[in-house]
């Protein structure tokens, strides 16, 4: 059974901070996605990573995903209180292959 | 245009009691899951469905939950009888079979509470 771990489980900074969260495993996959949810919503995509170095940038936002496809970070520089929230990491084995398997999560809190 | 939508979004019932929570999916998509998400143990995958079949159910804890899709826009989850430790977040979500990057589209969940 693949296992996302991410790091770390809790988070919580001054607005303004920067701060970098982790998602590990020790499988390969094919693509991770990195996931934002608010509280009382369900998930919602960020960001798609699908080749092994390649870095995504959404704002303040900054995803890489690892030389060897099997771990990925997410950067948030200038941190503001709208970024609150959970962080989920997610992924698949194959192309194609619907099912993903998602990370533990890190929950996020800035203080204004 | 309107997301995942899901029922009720609430539901608080006594153990031994069957719970059924519902879904729609975005219209046009052609899979289907259903997952928990609890604190102790994050964001599960329960089962999913393609073109309305059941395709992996191999998430679904036991046999007192089941779960249908008698049509391309309708889905249920059921729980009988219900147990405390039943007590979570539901989430359906959808996706385009065949999009790239499967990106999954969730709704806003039915919190239930089992007493």
């Amino acid at each position: 059974t693949q296992l996302l771990e991410q790091s770390p489980q809790f988070l919580s900074i001054q607005e303004g901070e920067n701060l970098t969260v982790y998602c590990n495993s020790s499988s390969v996959f094919s693509s991770l996605q990195w996931y934002r949810q608010e509280p009382g919503e369900g998930p919602v995509l960020l960001v798609t990573v699908v080749t092994g170095g390649e870095v995504k940038k959404l704002k303040r936002l900054t995803f890489q995903f690892g030389d060897a496809r099997k771990d990925s970070s997410l950067h948030i520089t200038a941190a503001q209180p709208g970024d609150t929230g959970l962080y989920l990491c997610a992924a698949s084995t194959n192309f194609g292959n619907e099912k993903l398997t998602f990370g533990t999560g890190t929950r996020l809190t800035i203080i204004p | 245009d309107a997301g995942v939508i899901q029922s009720p979004r609430h539901e608080v019932t006594e153990m031994g009691q069957e719970v059924t929570l519902r879904c729609k999916p975005i219209s046009g998509h052609n899979s289907l899951f259903w997952y928990r998400q609890t604190m102790m143990r994050g964001l599960e995958l329960l089962i999913y469905f393609n073109n309305n079949v059941p395709i992996d159910d191999s998430g679904m804890p036991e046999d007192r939950f089941s779960a249908k899709m008698p049509n391309a826009s309708f889905s249920t989850l059921k729980i009988q009888p219900s147990e405390p430790r039943d007590s979570a977040v539901y989430f359906c979500a959808s996706s385009t079979r065949g999009a790239l990057y499967n990106e999954q589209f969730f709704g806003p969940g039915t919190r239930l509470t089992v007493l």
